[in-house]
């Protein structure tokens, strides 16, 4: 069974610019999360969508935004890129209701430089 | 604020040694899981724990859920070279769509 693929892996960017990183979750799994990863904040939730719906979202500023693919697929958006966006960006899938009690299963990621 | 801490931050252990890491929050949990997490990986869910008080083992692995589930812990006996990485604990509300994860503890058991 394929796990959580995001891509790309690894992306540089430079200030000002936007991005679009893509998560595919595992066949089946309806609910998919986005996480930033830095050393400094840990693991911060970004925002969580099920059937095309978003169902929560973290603090983070309107330059991120994300949506859901009628085939559960999911793609973030960063825009007005900033030094501070440089992070590791995991996204999450799970089968679905509520990430409550639901193991969620994570990418390897998609590591984002912003020069 | 809903925060979970995690301690320590950092534990550098010699092969065979025992240890404990630590996650505790001041809010009370549907769930809680624990993660693990290698370099240039995403991280890979150890246990999910549920019911306050419960006692889960993975091997060497052993989970505790408080009895009123707003902390737990983590021991591992015996620890391995390949026990190296970062542990994530993460706490889940019913229905709230959302978690919330610790910063870890990293740990690097040396051989």
């Amino acid at each position: 069974k394929a796990g959580v693929t995001q891509t790309p892996r690894y992306l540089i960017k430079t200030r000002g610019q936007q991005v679009t990183l893509s998560c595919s979750p595992i066949s089946g799994h309806r609910s998919v999360s986005w996480y930033q990863q830095t050393p400094g904040q840990g693991l911060q939730f970004l925002f969580e969508y099920f059937s095309e719906t978003q169902r929560n979202k973290g603090n983070f500023p309107g330059r991120f935004s994300g949506r859901q693919f009628s085939n559960s697929r999911s793609e973030m958006n960063v825009s007005t890129l900033e030094l501070g966006d440089s992070a590791l960006y995991l996204c999450a899938s799970s089968l679905g209701e509520g990430v409550s009690n639901q193991p969620q299963h994570f990418g390897d990621g998609t590591r984002l430089s912003i020069l | 604020t809903q925060l979970l801490e995690q301690s320590p931050q950092f534990l550098s252990i010699q092969e065979g040694e025992n240890l404990t890491v630590y996650c505790n929050s001041s809010s009370v949990f549907s769930s809680l899981q624990w993660y693990r997490q290698e370099p240039g990986e995403g991280p890979v869910l150890l246990v999910t724990v549920v019911t306050g008080g419960e006692v889960k083992k993975l091997k060497r692995l052993t989970f505790q859920f408080g009895d009123a589930r707003k902390d737990s812990s983590l021991h591992i006996t015996a620890a391995q070279p390949g026990d190296t990485g970062l542990y994530l604990c993460a706490g889940a509300w019913a229905g709230g769509f959302k978690t919330i994860f610790g910063a870890g503890t990293r740990l690097f058991v040396k051989a």
